[in-house]
């Protein structure tokens, strides 16, 4: 059975901050993809990141980092000088490799951003 | 380059009606996922749809249908339905040979009273 764990349910932050969202997941595949979606409060989820297991080189794209890592079997997400359009609630996801499997989704963080 | 879309935006119904809630996907996509999400709570897996057929199923009840036409858009039919069935129904599309990235569309709020 597939599992993730976010196990911050709510981050405030002073605008221009940097914040760290945690994802910690467990699964018996050996090949699987882990993904971040943003939810802003008009609730579409809005793709972020994907990425393989067999490929742990972090990745950043702008204010947006993330930290993989297969030892700990962790998936966390940096924002760096955050702003207030980043407020939203934050989901990690893990799906088996293969076809458009099913995304079993965390609890979600929801990140408060103020001025 | 449409995203996915989903109707309506809205719904009450009062327990034991029926329900259909509608998806088109992205454009040049041709798998539809449907999720619910409960207040507070991650989305739950209810079922996806490819080649008009239902491809693989989360631990929902029988209450909860599908159906896929030829166009690729998709419908969620709910029976007799519950007040724990409120929640924010979301519709995902892929391209199932290329790509296990899904894109979703902006919900279906559901009200049961």
């Amino acid at each position: 059975a597939q599992k993730v764990t976010q196990a911050q349910t709510e981050i405030s932050v002073v605008e221009k901050e940097d914040v760290t969202l945690d994802c910690v997941y467990e699964t018996r595949d050996t090949t699987y993809y882990l993904f971040w979606y943003k939810q802003p409060p008009s609730g579409e989820l809005v793709f972020l990141i994907r990425r393989n297991s067999f490929d742990e080189q972090n990745e950043i794209s702008g204010r947006y980092s993330w930290n993989f890592q297969k030892s700990t079997s962790s998936f966390n997400f940096t924002i760096t000088a955050s702003q207030v359009v980043d407020s939203a609630v934050y989901f990690c996801a893990l799906s088996a490799a293969g076809t458009a499997s099913k995304l079993t989704f965390g609890t979600g963080t929801r990140l408060q951003v103020t001025l | 380059d449409a995203g996915v879309t989903q109707s309506p935006t809205h719904l009450i119904k009062t327990r034991g009606q029926q329900v259909t809630l509608r998806c088109s996907p992205k454009s040049g996509h041709d798998t539809v996922s449907w999720y619910q999400q409960a207040l507070g709570q991650g989305p739950q897996f209810i079922f996806q749809y490819y080649e008009e057929e239902e491809r693989q199923r989360g631990n929902f009840p029988d209450r909860f249908s599908g159906h896929q036409f030829p166009n690729y858009s998709s419908e969620l039919n709910v029976n007799a339905l519950l007040l724990g069935d409120s929640a924010l129904y979301l519709c995902a599309s892929s391209l199932l040979l290329v790509t296990d990235t899904q894109y979703f569309g902006p919900g279906t709020r559901l009200t049961v009273l």
